[in-house]
């Protein structure tokens, strides 16, 4: 059974930069595993961040970023604000038609 | 605009089964797959499949086989998921979402099912 991990928390001050990481279980994590992040407060619905690695949705500013940094997956927030505290979740393409979600970071700005 | 709207609240005993709609506006349905997520009370995100409204395909992970049916109706836009021998512990929000680039675009508003006796 594949997993993916995440960070549980993390915590950034205003203005600073984080990067949240999404692994893999069993191996490395590549563009091959087309890598998207997504954002979740509570009682709302996910919001798309990026896909495919690095591509932002529509409307997401550039201050998130998408990379693969050693073996793993990454979301660079840059001059981090006070309301991108949330939950940040990472999925994965396995293959055979199969994704999996990471359980999430909860991302504190303080 | 794009736009995913899900059905309405259920709540369901153990055993029964639960179909779940997500339609489908703004673009057309059969030029995208469609995932299935869902997210129990304080949990995480859980895939649970991908539907091909064009071709017909499906993928879901082991833990939901045989108990998980997506289906689709092109005429009306709808994109159906549903899911058999409800356990208590399937009391979820459930999400479709659009796929793209094998990750999702637009996101239903969920659809909370809660599996009760």
């Amino acid at each position: 059974q594949t997993v993916v991990t995440q960070e549980p928390s993390l915590s950034v001050s205003p203005g600073g930069t984080v990067t949240l990481t999404c692994g893999l279980s069993s191996g490395s994590v590549s563009t091959n595993n087309y890598p998207s992040w997504y954002q979740q407060t509570p009682g709302r619905a996910p919001r798309t961040l990026l896909y495919s690695t690095n591509i932002r949705s529509s409307g997401v500013p550039d201050r998130f970023s998408g990379s693969i940094v050693g073996n793993k997956a990454a979301l660079t927030i840059t001059g981090a604000q006070a309301d991108d505290e949330s939950v940040y979740y990472c999925m994965l393409y396995v293959g055979r038609g199969i994704s999996v979600f990471g359980g999430g970071t909860k991302l504190t700005v303080l | 605009q794009v736009q995913l709207v899900q059905s309405g609240a259920e709540v369901k005993k153990p055993g029964a089964s639960v179909k779940v709609s997500c339609k489908a506006s703004g673009y057309t349905l059969a030029n995208y797959y469609m995932h299935w997520v869902r997210q129990a009370p304080g949990q995480g995100l859980e895939w649970m499949g991908i539907v091909n409204p064009s071709g017909g395909t499906t993928s879901s992970p082991d833990k939901f086989q045989g108990r998980v049916t997506m289906t689709w109706d092109t005429s009306t836009s709808i994109v159906y998921m549903e899911l058999s021998s409800l356990r208590f512990e399937d009391t979820a929000v459930y999400y479709c979402s659009r796929s793209f680039q094998n990750g999702m675009d637009v996101w239903g508003q969920g659809t909370t099912v809660t599996v009760s006796s």
